[in-house]
């Protein structure tokens, strides 16, 4: 079936880096992404990677994918105050139309 | 920029009201979607509409009905509100829902808080 799966709540201390799990199930998946929910508001796209990518970085962002073990990573560098949210991994699925399917959330606090 | 707006941003309802959440876009994307926000579960998809005409089914639709008005505006309706459907609802469209491109990202509005009694 269809499911993806992320740890609940990391925290980390302002300056260190962050890293944010996610596995999935579907191994036709294309793109894989990265949203960020901070209090009250709605999703933001943080960052994408291509299913034939093992990594991609963007600034601060690095995100590896091991296609194998289909296991998604997000690497804060030097993570912020502001960085202090709810991070949602989510899969692309292909049957028919397609779907995204959402992981359950990791919320992210940063400890000054 | 307004993107994706949905209203009300806030609502309480007791147990059997019905209600209209309401979603545009201003982004003339073909595909909208309505998903559900629980704590530990994510989001859940509820209904989507790949095209203008055209609505289908999510992972949870049992208690709710859509409404594909335009190709701007998608609304969602509870009929009979339940305790059950207390939950944040997020509006969402993207360009298309037939293909997957680096371009074909999801964008969301910013959440309607339903609190049902």
């Amino acid at each position: 079936g269809e499911d993806v799966e992320q740890s609940l709540f990391l925290s980390v201390r302002e300056g260190d880096s962050s890293v944010i799990n996610c596995t999935y199930t579907d191994s036709s998946s294309t793109y894989l992404y990265w949203y960020k929910q901070e209090p009250g508001a709605g999703l933001q796209l943080l960052t994408y990677i291509f299913s034939n990518m093992d990594m991609k970085q963007d600034q601060r962002l690095t995100v590896l994918l091991n296609k194998k073990d289909k296991h998604l990573s997000l690497r804060i560098a030097d993570t912020q105050t502001g960085d202090s949210a709810i991070y949602f991994c989510a899969e692309t699925v292909t049957s028919g139309t397609y779907k995204y399917i959402f992981g359950t959330g990791t919320r992210l606090k940063v400890l000054a | 920029n307004a993107g994706v707006t949905q209203t009300p941003k806030f609502q309480v309802l007791k147990t059997g009201q019905s209600m209209t959440l309401q979603c545009a876009q201003d982004m003339n994307h073909n595909s909208m979607y309505w998903y559900r926000q629980d704590p530990g579960m994510g989001l859940r998809l509820i209904y989507y509409s790949a095209s203008e005409g055209t609505t289908d089914k999510g992972e949870v639709p049992n208690g709710y009905n859509v409404s594909r008005l335009n190709k701007r505006e998608f609304s969602l309706r509870l009929e009979s509100a339940a305790p059950s459907q207390t939950s944040v609802y997020f509006c969402a469209s993207s360009y298309s829902a037939q293909r997957f491109s680096s371009g074909n990202t999801i964008y969301f509005g910013e959440g309607s808080w339903l609190t049902v009694v």
